[in-house]
């Protein structure tokens, strides 16, 4: 049950787009499709914005996307506004029916 | 609307004991897997436990083990998690949330949380 690796920050000015990335094992990441990402705000509690990969919730913007490749997952959010300014985390689903979150990424918005 | 309301979070002795409640609404409570996560001060987010419909099905992250039992009282729309043999490291504020119907893959809403303080 280690944590997935994330970077510890990213930036970006508004309008440009960010990467962040976060990667597991073939137990958790490149084993199954049901990677979620959430965003939290300062003393708030955190919001589901990608599910299964690269699925949105409603109400999420479609400036977020999701991707996969082997161990690796990906968030990017394209055209950065300045509420995007958050912790983001990454979530795996893992074998023996657990889940194991990321570090957190901290997205300044320049 | 999903309501997911926490109680229970107090300050506690090491080796202490502490029982966390999470009232729930807004949905169908008894159709959904249910999670508990937690955040120590400043850190990231840490699963800790989660436990299926009908409660026969429930996992834990490995430090708590033997220390935390998960439970839930489908007519009473309630979760729980018995703290037990806490230790400083448990300090957390404990987040109550509402997973998937097939699979406890996605945390899909959550609650407002709940501080747990585990020291002398």
């Amino acid at each position: 049950q280690s944590a997935l690796t994330q970077p510890r920050s990213v930036s970006g000015s508004p309008g440009q787009s960010v990467t962040v990335s976060c990667t597991g094992t073939s137990s958790d990441v490149g084993a199954y499709n049901f990677v979620s990402w959430y965003q939290q705000h300062p003393d708030k509690a955190p919001k589901l914005m990608i599910y299964d990969v690269t699925k949105r919730p409603s109400g999420v913007p479609v400036r977020f996307s999701g991707s996969k490749s082997g161990n690796t997952a990906s968030l990017t959010i394209s055209g950065l506004q300045a509420e995007d300014e958050a912790n983001y985390y990454c979530c795996s689903f893992a074998d023996s029916s657990t889940l194991v979150f990321g570090g957190g990424t901290k997205l300044t918005v320049l | 609307e999903v309501q997911l309301v926490e109680s229970g979070g107090d300050l506690v002795q090491p080796g202490g004991s502490l029982r966390l409640s999470c009232a729930a609404s807004g949905f169908t409570f008894s159709t959904y897997w249910m999670t508990w996560v937690r955040q120590a001060p400043g850190k990231g987010l840490e699963w800790v436990a989660n436990i299926n419909q009908d409660g026969s099905e429930k996992y834990y992250m490995d430090s708590v083990k033997g220390r935390f039992t998960i439970s839930r009282d489908n007519a009473k729309n309630s979760l729980y998690l018995q703290m037990n043999s806490l230790r400083a490291e448990d300090t957390s504020v404990y987040y109550c949330a509402r997973s998937g119907v097939s699979i406890a893959a996605t945390v899909w809403d959550w609650g407002q949380g709940t501080l747990v303080t585990v020291s002398s």
